[in-house]
Parts: structure tokens; sequence; C-alpha cells
């Protein structure tokens, strides 16, 4: 089985600057996929980024890039250029790419973006 | 495209009463998930059903949480009777992973206060 370790409970950040989230995860699987998503007050969940465990290169969406150490297992996201709108819960998650596989949880940071 | 819509989006009943959460997922989507999110943590799966069949019910507390997936589209999630520890965020959300933008969508959730 799975498990997918948040271990900072929370972060806070200033606006404009940079902040990391850290993320291990443990699984005996080769191919899988890793996720962060945000969770902002309202409660939706939406996707910020995605990593294929078989690509080298991290990922990046605009401000938000990934460090992804396979071997290390490590998954962490980096805000640059921090918003107030950050703010909110960010997850760690992770899924292998088997069938029917299912999408298990870290338990979460909650990232405050002062002003 | 419409997003996965769940109702009600809050719920308060007396322990011992039952009660049913809805959700409609993303058109096409096949995997269905329901998640319980105890405030401040992250959430854990209930159940994953793949078109109209259950693939992982593990965490499922079954003597008092029935879930059904009609026709491989909308899901109920019932609790009956309910606990106080019940009292959580209710989330569905549903994905096709395939292609290539894997990831879960999901729902606003339900807020269940059980008193």
């Amino acid at each position: 089985a799975q498990t997918v370790t948040q271990s900072q409970p929370e972060m806070s950040v200033q606006e404009a600057e940079t902040v990391t989230l850290s993320c291990t995860y443990d699984t005996s699987e080769s191919n899988y996929y890793l996720f962060w998503y945000k969770q902002p007050p309202s409660r939706q969940m939406i996707l910020v980024i995605r990593q294929e465990a078989y690509k080298q290169q991290n990922a990046t969406e605009n401000r938000f890039s990934v460090n992804f150490q396979k071997a290390a297992k490590s998954f962490s996201l980096k805000i640059s250029d921090s918003q107030l709108g950050d703010t909110a819960m960010y997850f760690c998650a992770f899924m292998y790419t088997g069938a029917n596989s299912k999408l298990t949880f870290g338990k979460g940071i909650t990232l405050s973006v002062r002003p | 495209e419409a997003g996965v819509a769940q109702s009600p989006r809050y719920k308060i009943i007396e322990k011992r009463q039952s009660v049913a959460f809805w959700c409609n997922p993303i058109s096409g989507h096949a995997t269905l998930y329901w998640y319980q999110q105890i405030l401040g943590q992250g959430p854990k799966l209930l159940i994953q059903f793949q078109n109209n069949g259950v693939v992982d019910d593990s965490q499922l507390p079954k003597d008092r949480f029935s879930a059904e997936r009609l026709k491989g589209v909308d899901s109920t999630l019932k609790i009956q009777p309910a606990k106080l520890e019940d009292s959580a965020v209710y989330l569905c959300a549903s994905s096709s992973w395939e292609g290539l933008n894997t990831e879960a969508f999901f729902g606003q959730g339900t807020r269940l206060t059980v008193v």
C-alpha cells in the first residue's frame, strides 16, 4: 500500500515571495502519478500540478513547479511570487497507473500568504 | 464542460438519524470516488466505483454507510444511523483516467454536522 506524508501542518509566506511545500511518499510501484491539489476555504479541490513518475523533467505550471526526486521519494511544490489567492490547504496525492488504482492523499498543509 | 455536482451543500442532523448525499459526475467519467474529509485532515477514500461496479470499499464502515452508482452515472452515499464522528465534508470526485491529462475532478462537497 502507498502512503503520502506531509509533515508540515502549516506555513506562512509574504506576498511576492517564494515558498516550498514538502511531500514524501512510499510505494513499491514504479509507474505512478503525483499530484498537488489546492483546497481554498470554498472547499473546491483544484488540481495545481501533476507529475508522471516516468518523466525525469520536473513539471511546471506558471508560478508553480515541483522538485521530483524519485529515488528519495520526494515531491515538493514551489510557489513563486506568492499571491493572496494562494492561501489555501495544499494536498499531495499519489496514484499508481494500474487498473482501478485509487487516489491517496496526504494530510495537507495550510498555507497563509501575508499581505 | 460541467463539473462534478453534489447536493446538498450543507446538512445538519441529529445522531441516529439517516442522511443521503447525491453526486453527478462529469459526463463520460467511468471512475467515481467518495471521500470523507474531517476538519483539518486530508480526504480519506470511502468507496471507489468503476462504472457501476465497486473497486474499493475497504474503508467504508459498512454497518452504517452504503453507496450505489446507478447505471454507472449518478451516485448516492447514505449514512444510517449517523454518529457524532461522522461530522465531516463528503467529497465526490470523478475521472476518466485516460489520455495525457489525467486528473480527478472534485465537487464542492457536502458539509455534514451531526449533533
